[in-house]
């Protein structure tokens, strides 16, 4: 158990549709990172916030946003979904940098359909 | 920009065998951190080692093993005497922290399955 949170484990919605994924990073990390891993692209760097902050922008769609909350959980909104936004999305959390250990969530199984 | 070679997309070994994982990077600059992550069929990551640019020393941990060579830019994971609980994807993956930039950059993995 790496200590970080993520819910639901899985979600199945229709195209056009709007979710919200929810993260709570280990007690302490002030970073979450999120990440998609789907099978034509990989893993990829969304977003990353720290102590409630946007801290790095990857490769996040428009439609995709993203805040991180005082208490440190952080949220990951995607909206009007496509059939190619169905993927793995994960959380991950670390104290401060990516200079030391980032724990990975289970991530959550997103289907569109 | 910076980039993770995992050339070997899928290998199979037989139970027992030793197996090499391969890990070429690019970077432009002299501090960045490697890592190795394991996706077994679960699906969660799973954090196996981390290694900064100025430790060049070899790793081992139990039957997992580590060669680090910067003058090749390689970060290769070595298993000794596989077991099946070993099959999962494994990533390498890169940090590099470019002021108001930060991110890990994964390779594309390699699948491992050990056959009893």
């Amino acid at each position: 158990d790496s200590g970080v949170t993520q819910t639901p484990k899985h979600l199945i919605t229709a195209t056009g549709q709007r979710v919200t994924l929810r993260c709570s990073p280990r007690s302490g990390d002030l970073s979450v990172y999120w990440y998609q891993q789907s099978l034509d692209q990989g893993l990829q760097f969304l977003i990353q916030y720290y102590n409630g902050e946007e801290r790095a922008k990857g490769n996040i769609l428009e439609r995709f946003s993203a805040q991180q909350f005082p208490d440190l959980h952080s949220e990951l909104n995607l909206s009007s979904l496509e059939l190619g936004d169905s993927a793995l999305y994960f959380c991950a959390s670390s104290v401060d940098t990516l200079y030391g250990e980032a724990f990975f969530g289970q991530g959550t199984r997103l289907t569109v359909v | 920009a910076q980039k993770v070679t995992q050339a070997q997309t899928e290998i199979s070994v037989v139970e027992k065998e030793d197996v090499t994982l391969d890990c070429v990077y690019e970077t432009r600059d002299t501090t960045y951190y490697l890592f190795w992550y394991k996706q077994p069929p679960s699906g969660e990551l799973v954090f196996l080692i981390r290694r900064n640019s100025f430790d060049e020393q070899n790793e081992i941990s139990g039957r997992y093993s580590w060669n680090f060579q910067k003058s090749t830019s390689s970060f290769n994971f070595t298993i000794t005497a596989s077991q099946v609980v070993d099959s999962a994807v494994y990533f390498c993956a890169l940090s590099e922290r470019n002021f108001g930039n930060e991110k890990l950059t994964f390779g594309t993995g390699t699948r491992l399955t050990i056959i009893p």
